[in-house]
This record gives structure tokens, C-alpha cells and sequence, in this order.
């Protein structure tokens, strides 16, 4: 069974950057057909991509978020932090042996 | 503009059975996987089911496997997910998302339906 793990929570000043990691295992991220997407959930929202295939941002994302892989971790960095991205960041990513999806377990960001 | 919406939720005994909804608009629905994923409340996010775009391939997570049926009608751009044997911990609010053909994300979301197993 793949487990994604992330820090629990996050936090930091506006204007800042902060990175928040995404450790997996040779099964799933460090697969290299596994490609690793992370979303954001406001408050009281629907989850929203904010990366796909590890580094690149749908239209209408700001370049203030980035993407990376390395081996069988992932982090996503968000530069200029303002106080409407606090909410949570989940990575993301498919497990080609046992073809299931598994979302890590959360990131919980707070911009002091 | 790309539109995903839930129904069919509410509450549910344990044991019963629930059948979910997902009505799409402003994307060739035929063309894209698509997935649910649950998120039980204040807890984060969890896949649950996937399948392909003609409907014959199929995926479910361990927590839903054999309870589970997801499938698609392409003639009215609908995704169902028929839940049986509903237990407390399925509780939690269902979203469908769509997923991009060779792809692993989900691009859409919709702004998901409230299932609650309770006696």
C-alpha cells in the first residue's frame, strides 16, 4: 500500500516562500511512468490543481507556485506568500502495481 | 466552461445502499477518464474509484473495492458511483473530478455531495 506522506502543517510570513515536500517510495512517485500532481483546497472549497506531471501549472495558475520530482519525492514551493493561500496542499500520484490512486496526507499552511 | 456537478447524497443506515451522480457540461465527456475521491469531515482527501473513458477499465481502492460500482453513460456525459454496503467511515463528502487522457491528474472538480452513514 503506497503512503504519500507530507508535513502535517506549515507556516509562514507574507512575502516569503515556502516548500512543502512529498515523500513516496520506488512503487509510486519514484516510479518513472508515476507523475505527481498537487492541488489546493481553500476553506470550504472543492480541491484545484495547481501542478500536473510534477512541474507544470495549469492556465490561470500564478508562477508564484512551483513543482519539482527527485527520486521518490516531490515538493511543491510557493514564493510571495499572501494570506489567501493559506488552506491545505495535497500531493497526488498513481501507484502502477496496484493501479490506485493515493493522495498524500495533507498539508495544512498558515500565512502569519 | 467546464461544469461538474454532484447529487444524490444524504443519509444512509449502515449497511444501506446510496447512488451517486455526477452531471457534466462544457467538455467532450467521452474523451476523459474520470474519478471520485472522498474526503471524510476534516480529513483529507482519499481516491476511491476511476475509470477509463469507453467505461471497460475500472479501478477502486482497497476501503471500496466490492462495494463500490463506478461507471459512465457517454450519451448523457454521466458518471455514477453506486455504494452498497455503506459503513460509518464511508461518510464524507463525494466529489467527482476529471482526468485528462494520458494524464494522471484532475483537472475539474465538482463541489462535491454529502454522504452520511448513521443510525
Amino acid at each position: 500500500q503506497s503512503v504519500l506522506t507530507q508535513p502535517p502543517s506549515l507556516s509562514a510570513t507574507p512575502g516569503r516562500k515556502v516548500t512543502i515536500s512529498c515523500s513516496g517510495s520506488s512503487s509510486d512517485i519514484g516510479n518513472r511512468n508515476s507523475f505527481v500532481s498537487w492541488y489546493q483546497q481553500l476553506p470550504g472549497t472543492a480541491p484545484k490543481l495547481l501542478i500536473y506531471d510534477n512541474d507544470k501549472r495549469p492556465s490561470g495558475i500564478p508562477d508564484r507556485f512551483s513543482g519539482s520530482k527527485s527520486g521518490t519525492s516531490a515538493t511543491l514551493a510557493i514564493t510571495g506568500l499572501q494570506t489567501g493561500d493559506e488552506g491545505d496542499y495535497y500531493c497526488e500520484t498513481w501507484d502502477h502495481n496496484l493501479n490506485v490512486g493515493f493522495f498524500g496526507g495533507g498539508t495544512k499552511l498558515t500565512v502569519l | 466552461d467546464v461544469q461538474l456537478v454532484e447529487s444524490g447524497g444524504g443519509l444512509v443506515m449502515p449497511g444501506g445502499s446510496l447512488r451517486l451522480s455526477c452531471a457534466t457540461s462544457g467538455f467532450t465527456f467521452s474523451t476523459y477518464s474520470m474519478n471520485w475521491v472522498r474526503q471524510a469531515p476534516g480529513k483529507g482527501l482519499e481516491w476511491v474509484s476511476s475509470l477509463t473513458p469507453s467505461g471497460r477499465s475500472t479501478y477502486y481502492a482497497d476501503s471500496v473495492r466490492g462495494r463500490f460500482t463506478i461507471s459512465r453513460d457517454n450519451a448523457k456525459n454521466s458518471l455514477d458511483l453506486q455504494m452498497n454496503s455503506l459503513r460509518a467511515e464511508d461518510t464524507a463528502i463525494y466529489y467527482c473530478a476529471r482526468e485528462p487522457l494520458g494524464h494522471q491528474d484532475l483537472d475539474y472538480w465538482g463541489q462535491g455531495t454529502l454522504v452520511t452513514v448513521s443510525s
